[in-house]
């Protein structure tokens, strides 16, 4: 079946990069997301990759989509602890109306 | 509205009663999702709407639960005979629909229905 994992907790300093890692099951994937929660709030989308590319870059965020492993990440350079927040990371199939597949998301706190 | 909006914010409710949770999705947004987050856990999809009607309710979990979109916009989550397990914040999601522009879902910030 679908899976998405996702590693639980990442702790890291002030002004240090981020490295958050994703692996999904499903093959016929198109979409893979990063949404960030913070407390008391909803899911803010903050990027997206099609799967026919490899990297993606928005200013302080780079995707990186390893296909054949089935394994993406997303680095956030110069972190900050207003980025202290939980991560999930989703996958989508193609076809519209297909529901996003959750991973469990990665709790980042940020020290300053 | 600028976004999604859900309400009511919280919901505290007894083990039994009946819940109605709304969302009012992006105006001009024709499709419209509901996921359920329990603690410690991503969301899960419930059930999509193109337009009026219920695309795909394979999420839902038994008949208890229920949603209708009358009009294509706003969205209304039914919830019969609460049980303490249906205890959890309930996401709402819309996109503007369609192969071209489904991939992109905005969220409001949820109904957190706790069942005593």
């Amino acid at each position: 079946g679908e899976d998405v994992e996702q590693s639980l907790f990442l702790s890291v300093r002030e002004g240090d990069s981020s490295v958050i890692n994703c692996t999904y099951t499903d093959s016929s994937s198109t979409y893979l997301y990063w949404y960030k929660q913070e407390p008391g709030a909803g899911l803010q989308l903050l990027t997206y990759i099609f799967s026919n590319m490899d990297m993606k870059q928005d200013q302080r965020l780079t995707v990186l989509l390893n296909k054949k492993d089935k394994h993406l990440s997303l680095r956030i350079a110069d972190t900050q602890t207003g980025d202290s927040a939980i991560y999930f990371c989703a996958e989508k199939g193609e076809q519209a109306g297909t529901a996003l597949i959750f991973g469990k998301g990665t709790t980042l706190s940020v020290s300053s | 509205g600028a976004g999604v909006s859900q309400t009511p914010s919280n919901k505290v409710t007894e083990k039994g009663k009946y819940v109605e949770l709304r969302c009012d999705p992006i105006s001009g947004h024709t499709a419209l999702y509901w996921y359920r987050q329990s603690l410690g856990q991503g969301p899960e999809f419930l059930i999509y709407f193109q337009g009026t009607g219920a695309a795909d309710d394979s999420g839902l979990p038994n008949d208890r639960f229920f949603a209708v979109r009358p009009e294509g916009s706003v969205s209304t989550l039914k919830i019969q005979r609460t049980e303490r397990g249906d205890s959890a914040v309930y996401l709402c999601a819309s996109s503007l629909g369609g192969p071209r522009y489904d991939n992109e879902q905005f969220f409001g910030p949820g109904t957190r229905l706790t069942v005593l």
